[in-house]
């Protein structure tokens, strides 16, 4: 596809349940980031891949966090036992190499019950 | 205090008005990005600067660095410019970006 695209859309859940959050960044991008955008703010940063390797977890809330991207193309957002306080969007981005700009998807929206 | 501080929170305005939204840091930063999202999600970037002024049809987008100071002027404004108008800074080679709040921007036919 031309653009960056997130499955599912929208996630609902129950809390204490895990969920698997999916990137498909544009075709032939190196840098691969996720972000958290709570209801009425701006995204706030997660973690970010070069290829297969992660070289930033910083941003992960905790440990029930984590994120993979084992071939350098898709990556995967896991959140395990899921808590009403990951309720948001999360939102990945893209960039072809030595560029800046970010390339968004459209996000999942996660709804813990 | 957050990083990037953006101003107003909200603005209204009537078909046709110049917008200004206003973006404050605090750090040091490489390069300023504003960005447009509308509802449901859909980020698209509009501007990166590292120093001076961007012009992109009615988009205008300057910096001061020694100010640190940023804005993003929207010249004969359109309702379909009505959208969360977004800054974020990236600080030295990090490709990581820190973002402000937002401006929710609703112009008016």
């Amino acid at each position: 596809g031309a653009g960056v695209s997130q499955s599912p859309r929208y996630k609902v859940a129950k809390r204490g349940q895990d969920v698997a959050l999916r990137c498909d960044p544009i075709s032939g991008h190196v840098s691969l980031f996720w972000y958290q955008q709570a209801l009425g703010q701006g995204p706030e940063f997660l973690t970010y891949f070069q290829n297969e390797a992660q070289l930033d977890k910083s941003g992960l809330p905790s440990d029930r966090f984590f994120a993979e991207r084992p071939e350098g193309s898709v990556s995967t957002l896991k959140i395990q036992r899921t808590q009403q306080e990951d309720s948001a969007v999360y939102l990945c981005a893209s960039t072809a190499a030595n560029t800046d700009t970010q390339y968004f998807g459209p996000g999942t929206r996660l709804t813990v019950l | 205090k957050n990083e990037v501080e953006q101003s107003p929170q909200n603005l209204t305005a009537q078909e046709g008005e110049f917008i200004t939204i206003n973006c404050s840091y605090s750090v040091g930063i490489s390069a300023l990005h504003w960005l447009q999202q509308h509802p449901g999600g859909g980020i698209v970037s509009l501007f990166m600067l590292s120093s001076g002024k961007k012009k992109h049809g009615r988009l205008i987008a300057t910096i001061n660095i020694q100010e640190k100071h940023s804005s993003l002027h929207i010249t004969a404004s359109h309702p379909r410019d009505s959208a969360v108008y977004i800054c974020a800074v990236r600080r030295g080679s990090n490709y990581k970006l820190t973002f402000g709040k937002g401006t929710l921007l609703t112009v008016n036919p």
